[in-house]
């Protein structure tokens, strides 16, 4: 059974870093075709894809946020950890990480190469930000 | 960048109706969409993926359609704990992951 749980700090302060670890089980993120992806939900608003990170360490950033977010994993602590730069009020948001992986469905090879679709299937529980001085 | 764009933003439908929600991409972007249902205080319940197929577990009256930049979501017979908010996600290698701005399913 896969299951993910968010941690760290309920308050920040405006301009400080925001760093989030997101511990699992039920898997390994050194398995072939298995990622991890950071979401957020400010109060009353829409689902906002922050980051990803492959088992083989690659990593995507949402283009909006690119320049204020790093993430990275710890395969032997079963965790992956965010953080964010120079947190703003507009911050403030339920933030959740989230199991991703290939899915048969979907995927398909052409001109010799594989193209996989990573499906976000098991998600964690999600840990509230408030950003205020 | 690709950009999703869900409507309609807010549903009002009975118990028993049949509902239909669309999402669609800025550009292709294959099948690779999934649906999502929220409630309040929760996380995300992944429906349906690859626009298609159902998750394991998830009712038959949920059902998805699409590809390329269109994509509907159909609840054949809506039941009282349908009530909730439902989201499209497309993925691209590239690029990540991209969520509509999602469709409140509320009882008339």
């Amino acid at each position: 059974q896969i299951t993910l749980k968010e941690s760290g700090p309920t308050l920040v302060k405006p301009t400080q870093i925001l760093t989030l670890t997101c511990t699992f089980s039920g898997f390994s993120l050194s398995t072939t075709g298995v990622s991890v992806g950071w979401i957020r939900q400010p109060p009353g608003r829409a689902l906002e894809w922050l980051a990803l990170i492959y088992w083989d360490d690659d990593k995507r950033y949402s283009p909006f946020l690119r320049s204020r977010l790093t993430i990275t994993k710890d395969t032997s602590k079963n965790q992956v950890v965010v953080t964010m730069t120079n947190m703003d009020p507009v911050d403030t948001a339920t933030y959740y990480c989230a199991h991703s992986q290939r899915s048969s469905s979907g995927s398909y090879y052409q001109g010799g190469l594989g193209y996989y679709y990573y499906v976000m299937d098991v998600w964690g529980q999600g840990t509230t930000v408030t950003v205020s001085s | 960048d690709i950009q999703m764009t869900q409507s309609p933003s807010t549903l009002s439908a009975s118990v028993g109706d049949r509902v239909t929600i669309t999402c669609r991409a800025s550009q292709s972007i294959n099948s690779w969409l999934a649906w999502y249902q929220q409630k309040p205080g929760k996380a995300p319940k992944l429906l349906i993926y690859a626009a298609s197929t159902l998750q394991s577990g998830v009712p038959s009256r949920f059902s998805g359609s699409g590809s390329g930049t269109d994509f509907t979501l159909t609840i054949s017979s809506l039941q009282p704990d349908d009530f909730a908010s439902y989201y499209c996600q497309q993925y691209n290698f590239y690029s990540g992951y991209t969520f509509g701005q999602g469709t409140k399913l509320e009882i008339k």
